[in-house]
C-alpha cells in the first residue's frame, strides 16, 4: 500500500506563532485531505483539494487556516496564529482503493 | 451534520471471546469504512462496504453494511491480544457531494491475554 508522509512528526510552537504542516500524499491523485484529532475526541474533516483547489471545507477551517501546493508533490496546512485549542495530531490522506484512504502517521501539534 | 454513534466506547475481553461493535447513524452513506488506529499513528484502513447489506471478512474479522446504509457492525471472532486497539468507522456522503469522512468516536478494544 502507497504512503502518504507527513513531516515534522512532532511539533512545539508558542500561541500567536505560525506553523506549517507538510505532507507528500500519495502520487498523482487529484484529492488530498486533512484531518486533526484532539487528544481522546474524534477524527475530524478539516479540508479537501482537488486539482489545485479548495474543493471542501469544515467550520473548523476557519481564516486561520491555509491549505497551499507548494510544488507537484508537497502539500501543507499552515495555521496562521495558532491558539492552544489548535493542540491536536493533523493527518493528511488520499483515496486509496475501493473507497477508502491512506493516512499519514500525523503531526502532533503543541501549542503552549 | 451526520453523526455516527459507536458502542460500545470501551470493550475488555478475554482471549478467545467474541465480539461485535456497532456504528449506527440516522443518516444514509454512500459508503462506510473500518480503520484502526494505534496510539500516535494514523487510522489504518480495515475494509470499505458500499452495498447495503454487504458482508466482509477479513480473516477473523467480519464486517457488515446496514440494508438501509446506515449502520454496520465489526464483529471478531476468537479475538487475540493482537487485536487490542481502537476501532473507528467512518462514513462518506458523496450522493450529497461530500466526499470528507465523518468519523465515529470509537471503540477502544482490550484483549486480555
Amino acid at each position: 500500500e502507497p504512503e502518504v508522509t507527513q513531516t515534522p512528526s512532532h511539533q512545539v510552537t508558542q500561541m500567536g506563532q505560525e506553523v506549517i504542516l507538510r505532507c507528500v500524499p500519495i502520487s498523482n491523485h487529484l484529492y488530498f485531505y486533512w484531518y486533526r484529532q484532539i487528544l481522546g475526541q474524534k477524527v475530524e474533516f478539516l479540508v479537501s483539494f482537488y486539482n489545485n483547489e479548495i474543493s471542501e471545507k469544515s467550520e473548523i477551517f476557519d481564516d486561520q487556516f491555509s491549505v497551499e501546493r507548494p510544488d507537484g508533490s508537497n502539500f501543507t496546512l499552515k495555521i496562521r496564529s495558532t491558539k492552544l485549542e489548535d493542540s491536536a495530531m493533523y493527518f493528511c490522506a488520499s483515496p486509496w482503493g475501493a473507497g477508502g484512504y491512506t493516512f499519514g502517521s500525523g503531526t502532533r501539534l503543541t501549542v503552549v | 451534520t451526520q453523526l455516527l454513534e459507536q458502542s460500545p466506547q470501551f470493550l475488555s475481553i478475554q482471549e478467545g471471546e467474541n465480539l461485535t461493535v456497532y456504528c449506527n447513524s440516522s443518516s444514509v452513506f454512500s459508503s462506510l469504512q473500518w480503520y484502526r488506529q494505534e496510539p500516535g499513528e494514523g487510522p489504518v484502513l480495515l475494509v470499505t462496504v458500499v452495498t447495503g447489506g454487504e458482508v466482509k471478512k477479513l480473516k477473523r474479522l467480519t464486517f457488515q453494511f446496514g440494508d438501509a446504509r446506515k449502520d454496520s457492525s465489526l464483529h471478531i471472532t476468537a479475538a487475540q491480544p493482537g487485536d487490542t486497539g481502537l476501532y473507528l468507522c467512518a462514513g462518506a456522503r458523496m450522493d450529497t457531494g461530500r466526499r470528507a469522512l465523518t468519523f465515529g468516536s470509537g471503540t477502544r478494544l482490550q484483549v486480555q491475554p
